[in-house]
């Protein structure tokens, strides 16, 4: 069975702080694609990034950033120079099945940011 | 990315009654549907799979006669919450997947928070 850890429940940052947000999975799949939703409190799920196994190539879009690496099955989230409007709940996920035919996701319990002025 | 739509976004309710929830791809069409509940502070677990033309697959301990999907379009899901009662409160988000391939992005709806009184 798949899993995806977010150790962390609450982080609170001042704006223009970095903060990352941590991410770590377990699959047995070959092939699984990982993902990042933000969830403001509006409650609506944003996509924001995904990453297939096999390409291991860090990602950079804006003052987002996101460190795959597999040898410590791990997604990490950067936000560079946080702002207010990044404040919001962030989830981590991953699909399961997708040499199978199929295609679900796993949520972690996600990570909720406050970045205060 | 492709938008999905849900209706209502919040509905309350009188404990016993049936709720039924529509969600819409509107740019695309989706041969599968998915349904989440995210209870408070909570993350989304998946409820159900929505299969157009077929029966809907259910995770295990989610009762079939209790939440019933019909996905009677390329475009349109339904999940109906029969006999509600208060501990079916909830926030209820549906998803697509943006493309044909398995693999692909789930777009999510605004979601739909549900009370029982």
């Amino acid at each position: 069975a798949q899993k995806v850890t977010q150790a962390q429940t609450e982080i609170s940052v001042v704006e223009k702080e970095d903060v990352t947000l941590d991410c770590v999975y377990e699959t047995r799949d070959t092939t699984y694609y990982l993902f990042w939703y933000k969830q403001p409190p509006s409650g609506e799920l944003v996509f924001l990034i995904r990453r297939n196994s096999f390409d291991e190539q860090n990602e950079i879009s804006g003052r987002y950033s996101w460190n795959f690496q597999k040898s410590t099955s791990s997604f990490n989230f950067t936000i560079t120079a946080s702002q207010v409007v990044d404040s919001a709940v962030y989830f981590c996920a991953l699909s399961e099945g997708v040499n199978s035919g199929y295609s679900t996701l796993t949520f972690g319990k996600g990570t909720m940011l406050l970045v205060s002025p | 990315g492709a938008v999905v739509s849900q209706h209502p976004s919040w509905v309350i309710c009188k404990s016993g009654t049936s709720v039924k929830i529509e969600c819409r791809s509107l740019d695309f069409q989706a041969t599968t549907m998915f349904w989440y509940r995210q209870f408070p502070k909570q993350s989304l677990m998946l409820m159900a799979t929505s299969n157009e033309g077929s029966k809907a697959t259910y995770e295990q301990g989610v009762e079939k006669d209790k939440f019933l999907i019909n996905h009677a379009s390329l475009t349109l899901s339904t999940l109906t919450v029969t006999s509600a009662h208060p501990e079916d409160s909830s926030f209820y988000i549906c998803s697509a997947p943006g493309g044909s391939r398995v693999e692909e992005t789930q777009y999510f709806g605004p979601g739909t928070r549900l009370l029982v009184l």
